[in-house]
């Protein structure tokens, strides 16, 4: 069974900090997400990756940076955190390449307040 | 730019009933369609993937169907049970391998 582990459940960070968030995933995949989830708004794609050192910024990547130094890892980087990226974050990986038509794997998500 | 829309916003049906949730989308280039589950402040699971050369896919009592050419989605959830409580989620795998999401039918099943 595949396994998509962000680390936190609930961060609360102040206005300005640096925030890290990471996702690991065991099973070997190649591509990996970060969305953020708003009510009203949906799920939004902020950056995506295909491999190791790769990124693809999504629709919303203002304010935010990733790294993938690692297969298996993949960080989301606030850099200077502001209330309006108060959200749920939520972490996805997925096999293969578009054509293999592999589902989307998430974690359960880590719960962002900045005061 | 794709847009995804789940209509209704939240549904509520007495056990038993058999229930059908839809999903839209404006942009028919699509390579496939997942529909996910979400429980209450947690992760989605993918329930169901239909690739863009299928029609349906099924899974237990759930049933997805799939017209390319509409723009159209359903899930058929057979003999609903408290325990499909969720909300449910659709999102359609385009250009980029970016997947897009619909905000989701809020579903409750009372006993």
């Amino acid at each position: 069974d595949v396994k998509v582990t962000q680390s936190s459940r609930y961060l609360v960070k102040r206005t300005g900090e640096k925030v890290f968030l990471e996702c690991v995933q065991d099973m070997d995949h190649e591509n990996m997400f970060w969305y953020r989830q708003d009510p009203g708004l949906g799920l939004r794609l902020i950056y995506f990756s295909y491999d190791v050192k790769m990124k693809e910024k999504g629709d919303i990547p203002e304010g935010y940076s990733v790294s993938r130094e690692k297969k298996e890892r993949f960080s989301l980087i606030l850099e200077s955190a502001s209330t309006n990226q108060t959200s749920m974050y939520l972490c996805a990986s997925s096999s293969g390449t578009i054509m293999s038509n592999s589902p989307l794997h998430f974690g359960n998500g880590t719960r962002l307040t900045v005061t | 730019k794709q847009e995804v829309t789940q209509i209704p916003a939240a549904l509520s049906v007495p056990e038993g009933e058999n229930l059908v949730l839809n999903c839209s989308f404006t942009d028919s280039a699509i390579y496939n369609l997942q529909w996910f589950r979400q429980d209450p402040g947690k992760g989605l699971t993918s329930l169901l993937l239909i690739q863009s050369s299928q029609r349906e896919q099924t899974s237990g009592r759930l049933n997805a169907s799939l017209d390319k050419s509409s723009g159209r989605s359903t899930l058929y959830i057979a003999a609903s049970q408290p325990g499909d409580s969720a909300t449910y989620l659709c999102g359609v795998t385009g250009g980029g391998n970016k997947l897009t999401f619909g905000t989701g039918t809020q579903l409750k099943v009372e006993l």
